[in-house]
């Protein structure tokens, strides 16, 4: 099993800065990473896909990077709906089994 | 715009079985580009992956529930279904359908249902 780990697991910036979240896979995943945000009472939403690719309808201000077994999620200037939960998805197997990472808490500073 | 329904009992009694079913609307479940999946979080924890389908119904699992799960699709209802087997309080939270891109290299989820809640308890 590919153990996903995520960094820090709570994050306080103010509204404006710039977060930077971390994701780390126990072996290399090439660029087989997902980001999500979920809100509280509600289900996640697709951010990024391959690492780097945004899904439809995010804002630039979201960007993903890395490969093999470090990633980063950055949210250049926080906007006050930006303060979730992020979790990334690693889909590297075949067959498919995949994993998500603990979750990171933004949460307003 | 495709959305995605879970449906089933909040409520199953220890060692019963947890039935849940996924409506599709919006769009044909048959669609080779996509397949079908399940997710579930515990309360306060996070995600959890627990397989998915194929419109033919190929389907994948998470070994550390293969022995208690299965995917089912039923074409005709545009629906999917979940069924674990044996549960106990470990098994409580939120179960969460939703969609993946089933091209090279993918496995991502991009529409979700909203959720439904499941408690075990006698």
């Amino acid at each position: 099993e590919i153990v996903m780990t995520q960094s820090p697991a709570t994050l306080s910036v103010s509204p404006g800065e710039r977060a930077t979240l971390s994701c780390r896979a126990s072996q290399s995943i090439s660029g087989d990473l997902a980001w999500y945000q979920q809100k509280p009472g509600q289900a996640p939403s697709l951010l990024i896909y391959g690492a780097s690719t945004r899904a439809t309808g995010i804002p630039a201000r979201f960007s993903g990077s890395g490969s093999g077994t470090e990633f980063t999620l950055t949210i250049s200037s926080l906007q006050s709906e930006d303060f979730a939960v992020y979790y990334c998805q690693q889909y590297n197997n075949w067959p498919p089994m995949y994993t998500f990472g603990q979750g990171t808490k933004l949460e307003i500073k | 715009q495709l959305q995605m329904q879970e449906s089933g009992p909040g409520l199953v009694k220890p060692s019963e079985t947890l039935s849940l079913t996924c409506t599709v609307s919006g769009g044909s479940i048959s669609n080779s580009l996509y397949y079908w999946g399940w997710i579930r979080q515990p309360p306060g924890k996070g995600l959890e992956w627990i397989g998915n389908i194929y419109y033919n119904g190929n389907s994948n699992y998470i070994p550390s529930l293969k022995s208690r799960v299965t995917i089912s699709v039923d074409t005709s209802k545009n629906q999917f279904s979940l069924k674990l087997s044996s549960v106990t309080a470990a098994d409580a939270g939120v179960y969460y359908c939703a969609r993946e891109d089933s091209g090279y290299s993918s496995g991502w989820y991009d529409v979700w249902g909203k959720g439904t809640t499941v408690t075990v308890s006698s």
